[in-house]
Formats: C-alpha cells, sequence, structure tokens
C-alpha cells in the first residue's frame, strides 16, 4: 500500500516558523489533511483539502501542496503548538484511506 | 455541537473480545459515514475502516479484516467496533472519527478514544 513519509521530528524556536513535510505518490491525487495531536488526546484537524483551516484553527497553521508533496507550516510558534503531527490522504493504489507516520513538534 | 462519545476503557485477556460504542450526537447520523482509528502505545495512527451510516455496509483496511467487526444502531445514533480473538498487539486506543463532508475523509470530530488493553 501507499505510504506517507514524515520526518520524525523537528524542533522551532519560540516565534519561529517550522514546515512540515509529508511524502508520498498518492499526494499527486489526493488532498491532504494534517492533525495535531497532544499526549493522552485526540488528534485535532487543523488542515484539510490540502490548504483549509476549520473554524477555531489559528491562522498560523498553513498548508500547501505540490506534486507528491504535502506541507504544513507553522509560522510564529507558540509553546501550545508542541505536539505530534500527523498528515492523511487517500492510496490511490488500495483506495483506503492512510496515516503519515508523524512528525513530533518540539518548540525550544 | 457534533459530538462523540466513547465507552470507557476495556481490560481483556488474550483471545477474549471486546465491543467499543461511539455515540453520536448533533447532528444526522446516517449523514456521515464514521471511521475508526487505532493508535498502538507510542505509535501512529492507522485507519481501520469506515462504515456507511446509511447503508451499514462496512470497509476495512488491509490488517483489520476478520477478527474486526463495524457495526451500527441508528435508532440511537451509535456506531460500534467489535474485535474477537483478542491479541496482546491489540492493546491500543481505539477512536472513532467523523469527516467534516459526507464524501470527505478529513475527520474533524472525534471520539476520546477507548483504551483496550489486552493482558493475561
Amino acid at each position: 500500500s501507499s505510504e506517507l513519509t514524515q520526518d520524525p521530528a523537528v524542533s522551532v524556536a519560540l516565534g519561529q516558523t517550522v514546515r512540515i513535510t509529508c511524502q508520498g505518490d498518492s499526494l499527486r491525487s489526493y488532498y491532504a489533511s494534517w492533525y495535531q495531536q497532544k499526549p493522552g488526546q485526540a488528534p485535532v484537524l487543523v488542515i484539510y483539502a490540502n490548504s483549509n483551516r476549520p473554524s477555531g484553527i489559528p491562522d498560523r497553521f498553513s498548508a500547501s501542496s505540490s506534486g507528491n508533496t504535502a506541507s504544513l507550516t507553522i509560522t510564529g510558534a507558540q509553546a501550545e503548538d508542541e505536539a505530534d503531527y500527523y498528515c492523511d490522504s487517500r492510496d490511490s493504489t488500495t483506495n483506503e484511506y492512510v496515516f503519515g507516520t508523524g512528525t513530533k513538534v518540539t518548540v525550544l | 455541537q457534533v459530538q462523540l462519545a466513547q465507552s470507557g476503557s476495556e481490560l481483556k485477556k488474550p483471545g477474549a473480545s471486546v465491543k467499543v460504542s461511539c455515540k453520536a450526537s448533533g447532528y444526522t447520523f446516517t449523514t456521515y459515514g464514521m471511521n475508526w482509528v487505532r493508535q498502538a502505545p507510542g505509535q501512529g495512527l492507522e485507519w481501520m475502516g469506515w462504515i456507511n451510516t446509511k447503508t451499514g455496509n462496512p470497509t476495512y483496511a488491509q490488517g483489520f479484516t476478520g477478527r474486526f467487526v463495524f457495526s451500527l444502531d441508528t435508532s440511537v445514533s451509535t456506531a460500534y467496533l467489535q474485535i474477537s480473538s483478542l491479541k496482546t498487539e491489540d492493546t491500543a486506543v481505539y477512536y472513532c472519527a467523523r469527516p467534516n463532508s459526507p464524501t470527505g475523509y478529513s475527520y474533524e470530530f472525534w471520539g476520546q478514544g477507548t483504551l483496550v488493553t489486552v493482558s493475561s
């Protein structure tokens, strides 16, 4: 099945910008969503359909997609943004849905 | 407001079965499919599959066929996940999740998760 690959961990200084990427062939055909998950909590949708923010998500979260790579950017990272982030999309070979491997974001 | 309320934690022995419930409120239950997601301890999210709440037709991801069954009781707006012949590797938090559109796969609404622990 298709995989969505993410860097395992990234760090960002408080107030700076960090970009998280998600790579997979299926992203050429299907949109990505992004989720934030803090320890002990359910995931929260932060981006849907490549670049749209649900109501209540701060505008410091933005995203884009090109070719086989989707990206989530946090501009002006806050301490509360420290979390695991997962992308998801549709697997073009099986028509199943798949989550990325996850990226742990540390805010220094 | 949309809410998904899951049943409480379970401790089961290997070989037993477990049934996790996910009660939806705040919207018309049969308008959106219900998805199930597994997260093993310290691991990432795995999409298990979904159930069409209009027809009751389930779709299972590879790796979740055979011992996993999705079902519904639309009279009480509740989806169920049943796992039979439990193995220690089934120990995980199981989430139900609803997409933000009837045909989409962006999960805007999540249950709080149900921890299933399988241990002898």
